[in-house]
């Protein structure tokens, strides 16, 4: 199975600076098609996730240009710029490269 | 309006069977392949079950399969999550959530699932 490593546990943010959040994988994600199957969710108090990056560094429809995503075959970030009090909640990485589907353990963030 | 609702869950005693539903609506389910994922109180995603389209590739965890069973009814845009021997351990909160290549766009509200005597 592949395992998702998260980092860190985590994260206090003053309103308007930068966040950002690593994920590593067992295994590289970068399919023969070029294509990298990382994908980052949140989950805010009491919601469901929402998906917010697929496939590494593509915005998820609806989701604020904040957000970004990067990476290489096996370790990846997720970036949140001007961090605002609506982007509380925890940040989860997961992959869809092959079964078992796996995700991250997860990173809290909190605004200071 | 892409929609999942779920339903079916509640308390069952342990070693008992339940069967959760999904309910799609606002895109064409039978296009679509979909998962189960929970989330036990308190702790993170865990995926449990997916199933394509047609019904023609189905997976599972290892912590759930021979005893759980995904299935799909398109002409009813229903999804299932069919429980037996039911643990403790089973205890969660369950999504279903559609999948696409571009990630799980779209989740349920989530159903509860509480194994307890």
């Amino acid at each position: 199975d592949i395992v998702m490593t998260q980092a860190p546990l985590s994260v206090s943010v003053t309103p308007g600076e930068s966040a950002s959040i690593s994920c590593r994988s067992s295994k590289s994600l970068l399919h023969s098609n070029g294509i990298t199957y990382v994908y980052w969710y949140l989950q805010k108090p009491g919601k469901s996730p929402q998906l917010l990056i697929y496939r590494m560094s593509n915005l998820a429809s609806g989701v604020p240009d904040r957000f970004s995503g990067s990476g290489s075959e096996t370790d990846f970030t997720l970036k949140i710029s001007r961090v605002e009090a609506e982007d509380v909640g925890i940040y989860y990485c997961g992959q869809l490269l092959e079964n078992p589907l796996t995700f991250g353990s997860g990173t809290k963030l909190e605004i200071k | 309006e892409v929609q999942l609702v779920e339903s079916g869950g509640g308390l069952v005693q342990p070693g008992r069977s339940l069967k959760l539903s999904c309910l799609a609506s606002g895109f064409t389910f039978s296009n679509y392949g979909m998962n189960w994922i929970r989330q036990a109180p308190g702790k993170g995603l865990e995926w449990v079950a997916s199933i394509s389209s047609s019904s023609s590739y189905i997976y599972y965890a290892d912590t759930v399969k021979g005893r759980f069973t995904i299935s799909r009814d398109n002409a009813k845009n229903t999804l299932y999550l069919q429980m037996t021997s039911l643990r403790s351990e089973d205890t969660a909160l369950y999504y279903c959530a559609r999948l696409t290549t571009e990630g799980m766009r779209y989740w349920g509200q989530g159903v509860m699932v509480t194994v307890s005597s």
